[in-house]
């Protein structure tokens, strides 16, 4: 449901483990998911990218995961690095009857915090 | 890499005065929205965008908000007479292309909006 997002879920891990920062969303006509990052002070920047005839997606150390059953995205983080610590927002949209001009819907975002 | 630029980086304005936010979009997109961030809340929608006329437009883009490209490279938000709850992060973003084609939205480093 909707959160005022004063409490966004948190991710504590050690530099050089692997992420996993999960997404929920509910509108099942969405077709098309971006994975954000946002460090302080600074704008979302765009992490990668799934369409919804896809089930995953590799980039350089991220993967993308769609679940389009249980309506679940996930992105993961190989070799996790303190660079990589920042507020993760998956957003997702929707072009069901042409009526969608690229409005995103964000989630709520989960921060993550690598420790060194 | 080409990015989104926004100016000024924070605006303190009187509330009831009208305040505009500047954006430059990545040159050759063709796609422009405006987002909104309150303090610990998610990323909003505003507009978008397009081909010099609003695609779409969220509930918050009231009367009080108006969107223009004035040239070939600003694209601003103006908000005619501020209140206490216009108070956030404003992000201006682009994509190459919207709708159908599922492109990604790159993102500004916002402007900070504070009313008084």
């Amino acid at each position: 449901g909707e959160s005022v997002g004063l409490h966004l879920p948190t991710l504590s891990v050690q530099e050089g483990d692997n992420s996993i920062i999960n997404c929920a969303y509910s509108n099942s006509a969405s077709d098309y998911f971006i994975w954000y990052k946002q460090e302080s002070g600074k704008g979302p920047q765009f992490i990668i990218d799934i369409r919804s005839n896809m089930d995953k997606r590799q980039g350089q150390r991220v993967t993308v995961l769609l679940n389009k059953t249980v309506k679940h995205l996930s992105l993961q983080i190989a070799a996790t690095q303190p660079g990589d610590s920042a507020v993760y927002f998956c957003a997702e949209t929707s072009n069901a009857g042409g009526t969608s001009y690229g409005k995103l819907t964000f989630g709520q975002g989960t921060i993550l915090t690598v420790h060194p | 890499e080409p990015e989104v630029t926004q100016t000024p980086s924070h605006q303190v304005t009187q509330m009831g005065q009208e305040v505009i936010l500047r954006c430059v979009p990545i040159s050759n997109h063709l796609y422009f929205y405006w987002y909104r961030q309150i303090l610990g809340q998610k990323v909003e929608f505003l507009v978008s965008f397009y081909n010099n006329e609003i695609s779409e437009k969220s509930e918050i883009f009231d009367d009080q908000f108006s969107v223009e490209r004035p040239d070939g490279s600003n694209f601003t938000l103006k908000i005619r007479s501020t209140k206490l709850e216009d108070s956030a992060m404003y992000f201006c973003a682009s994509s190459e292309w919207g709708g159908y084609s599922n492109q990604p939205q790159h993102f500004g480093d916002g402007t900070r909006l504070s009313i008084l």
